[in-house]
């Protein structure tokens, strides 16, 4: 079976400009989470979904940041417009169940963004 | 907040010997999970323990909680080189999401 499928992989882009992330999550899954691992804050979760519906948005940064989920079997992370700071490796992941922690999140390989 | 919080931050063994690794938590869990992430790659599933357990298995892999404690260990029996990784534990946040630790970079020596 197909694991979590992110693109791009990389992404280099200067600032100002926008960047949008992509997400296939594990058919049959239906929490979704959008994570950001820097060497100084770790592993941060951004934003979850269950069912296609955003329920914690608290993680996410600031209203550069937007992340939505169309079906469910896809989602995106935008950053609009993107900063020097914003340099991560951003993962999804996907679990079934409600979100509540009780199951194993599958996590994609992420992408590794840089703004110059 | 509610995270799991590693200890220690890098460990490095020979193969062949254990690891071991702890996390510690602040309040009250329902489980706790152990996760694995090779360089530049996702975090990968490794043992979820329930409140009610106190210890279970995986192959070469042992996970203990205690939670009068409020602490977890992983223990990786007769380490490989590619058990070479950074490992984290990860704890439920206010019932609806997981918080991660800042990990431990394990090194194994061939």
């Amino acid at each position: 079976d197909a694991g979590v499928i992110q693109s791009p992989r990389h992404e280099v882009t200067e600032m100002g400009q926008e960047v949008t992330l992509r997400c296939k999550p594990i058919s049959g899954h239906n929490s979704l989470f959008w994570y950001r691992q820097t060497m100084m804050r770790g592993l941060e979760l951004l934003i979850y979904f269950n069912n296609n519906v955003p329920i914690d948005d608290s993680g996410m940064p600031e209203d550069r940041f937007s992340a939505k989920m169309p079906n469910a079997s896809f989602s995106t992370l935008k950053i609009q417009p993107s900063e020097p700071r914003d340099s991560a490796v951003y993962f999804c992941a996907s679990s079934l169940g409600s979100g509540s922690g009780n199951q194993p999140q599958h996590f994609g390989d992420g992408t590794r963004l840089s703004i110059l | 907040s509610q995270q799991g919080e590693e200890d220690p931050q890098a460990l490095s063994i020979q193969e062949g010997e254990n690891a071991t690794m702890n996390c510690s938590y602040k309040t009250s869990i329902n489980n706790l999970q152990w996760y694995r992430q090779n360089s530049g790659r996702g975090l990968v599933h490794l043992i979820l323990i329930r409140s009610n357990e106190r210890e279970k298995h995986s192959g070469r892999l042992r996970v203990t909680l205690d939670t009068s404690k409020k602490s977890s260990s992983l223990l990786i029996t007769a380490s490989r080189a590619a058990d070479t990784a950074s490992y984290f534990c990860a704890v439920l946040h206010n019932n609806n999401d997981m918080r991660f630790g800042a990990g431990t970079r394990l090194t194994v020596k061939p």
